[in-house]
């Protein structure tokens, strides 16, 4: 099993530029969960799903959209890249959305917005 | 915000020392899981603890959860070169349990 894998690693964007980022996860996981990492800030929650064809906002929601169409996928969208969202991705899954469920991450996709 | 602070920040031992890593929260939890992360990769998920437990082994890993302080501890014996990493904290929330919050971190040099 591949586990959590995140499409693309790495992306240099300018400023107003769109993209998709995608997270794929073969463990038949109900959550997937959207993070961003920025030094010395920890993961901060962007946006979660609990199942196929939902999503919710987490912490950091603004300027980012996602979606939740097939229940192995999970996209992150950036409509009009800024450089305050130059960071790196963690895309995560998780059985169950319960605290006493432990999350799979993926490998991260570290993004520069110029 | 973030729910977990760990402290210290930073940490540099030798190897064969023991490494102690605390967390602080600011709400009531179910549960408290404490994560790795090497540099430039994903998280792992080390070990979990519940609001009703006092502490769990795992190898060299002992959490402890002090609910009345709000705060958790996690001890590495006999640390390795490979031990060096980031260590997070995350907790869930007793209203929202949907999700995991995470600590800021805290970075683990192992020295040979």
């Amino acid at each position: 099993n591949a586990g959590v894998t995140q499409t693309p690693k790495f992306r240099v964007l300018k400023t107003g530029q769109s993209m998709t980022l995608l997270c794929a996860q073969d463990m038949n996981h109900e959550y997937m969960y959207w993070y961003r990492q920025d030094p010395g800030m920890g993961l901060r929650l962007i946006h979660y799903s609990v199942g196929e064809g939902t999503t919710a906002k987490g912490e950091v929601p603004d300027g980012y959209n996602v979606s939740r169409l097939k229940k192995q996928n999970f996209l992150l969208g950036l409509e009009s890249a800024a450089p305050s969202q130059t960071s790196v991705y963690f895309c995560a899954s998780s059985y169950g959305g319960q605290g006493n469920n432990e999350q799979f991450f993926g490998p991260g996709t570290r993004l520069t917005v110029l | 915000s973030q729910q977990g602070e760990e402290d210290p920040q930073a940490l540099s031992i030798q190897e064969g020392e023991n490494a102690t890593m605390n967390c602080s929260y600011k709400t009531s939890i179910n549960n408290l899981q404490w994560y790795r992360q090497n540099s430039g990769r994903g998280l792992v998920h080390l070990i979990l603890i519940r609001s009703n437990e006092r502490e769990k082994h795992s190898g060299r890993l002992r959490v402890t959860l002090d609910t009345s302080k709000k705060s958790s501890s996690l001890l590495i014996t006999a640390s390795r070169a490979a031990d060096t990493a980031s260590y997070f904290c995350a907790t869930d929330g007793s209203y929202n349990t949907d999700k995991l919050i995470f600590g800021t971190g805290t970075r683990l040099q192992v020295f040979p």
